[in-house]
């Protein structure tokens, strides 16, 4: 089955500083992996998505995520954040490609920014 | 193109009640999945529903359950509701093309508190 670990509950930066997300994974088939953020008392909102296209993945809001098959590893990253960052980001990843899929998600990393 | 709904956003329940959630996906979607947040066990998985069928279902007793209408539209309920039932529901929803990874689409979430 597959399995998602973020490590860490809690990332704080400095505003306009370099935002790095850890995610790893586990699977036994190529995966299909998704970064989601959570604002307070919303739902989740898809930044974007790996699906073998591509290894660089950019999303919205400036962040991009690198898959790396050799590190089972798909971190987010954004160059500069902003204030409107601070939230939740989970990761997760596909229980199977296209039909009958549920996704399996990791624990969570709230990021802060600070002014 | 309207987002996934979900009614009511909040509830409050007591413990024993019965709970109907609702949720309505995006124009053209046929797949719906339910996921269930909580501060302790994250983001878990409930059950997918496709052509008013159940497809996929995760580990929750058979006190969750669901269905699904001709027009997608999809509700959850649950019975005996226990205390840790507290959680936000997150529908989803997904066009389900097939051979493509279809990407989930987040609802608001319903947030129930049992007393």
């Amino acid at each position: 089955a597959q399995s998602v670990t973020q490590l860490g509950s809690h990332v704080s930066v400095s505003e306009g500083a370099l935002v790095l997300l850890r995610c790893n994974y586990s699977s036994s088939v190529p995966p299909y992996l998704f970064w989601y953020v959570q604002y307070p008392n919303q739902g989740l909102q898809l930044l974007l998505k790996y699906t073998s296209a591509a290894t660089l993945v950019k999303g919205i809001n400036g962040f991009e995520a690198e898959f790396k098959k050799s590190e089972t590893s798909f971190h987010l990253t954004k160059p500069s954040a902003h204030m409107r960052d601070a939230a939740e980001y989970f990761c997760a990843v596909s229980d199977s490609p296209g039909a009958n899929s549920k996704l399996t998600f990791g624990k969570g990393i709230t990021l802060s920014v600070r002014p | 193109k309207a987002g996934v709904t979900q009614t009511p956003r909040y509830l409050i329940k007591t413990r024993g009640q019965q709970v109907t959630l609702s949720c309505s996906p995006i124009s053209g979607h046929r797949s719906v999945s339910w996921y269930q947040q909580t501060p302790g066990q994250g983001l878990q998985f409930l059950f997918e529903y496709f052509s008013e069928t159940q497809r996929n279902k995760g580990n929750f007793p058979g006190r969750f359950s669901g269905r699904q209408f001709s027009n997608s539209r999809s509700e959850m309920n649950v019975s005996t509701l226990e205390l840790g039932d507290s959680a936000l529901y997150l529908c989803a929803s997904s066009f389900n093309m097939a051979g493509d990874q279809e990407t989930q689409y987040f609802g608001p979430g319903t947030r129930l508190l049992v007393l």
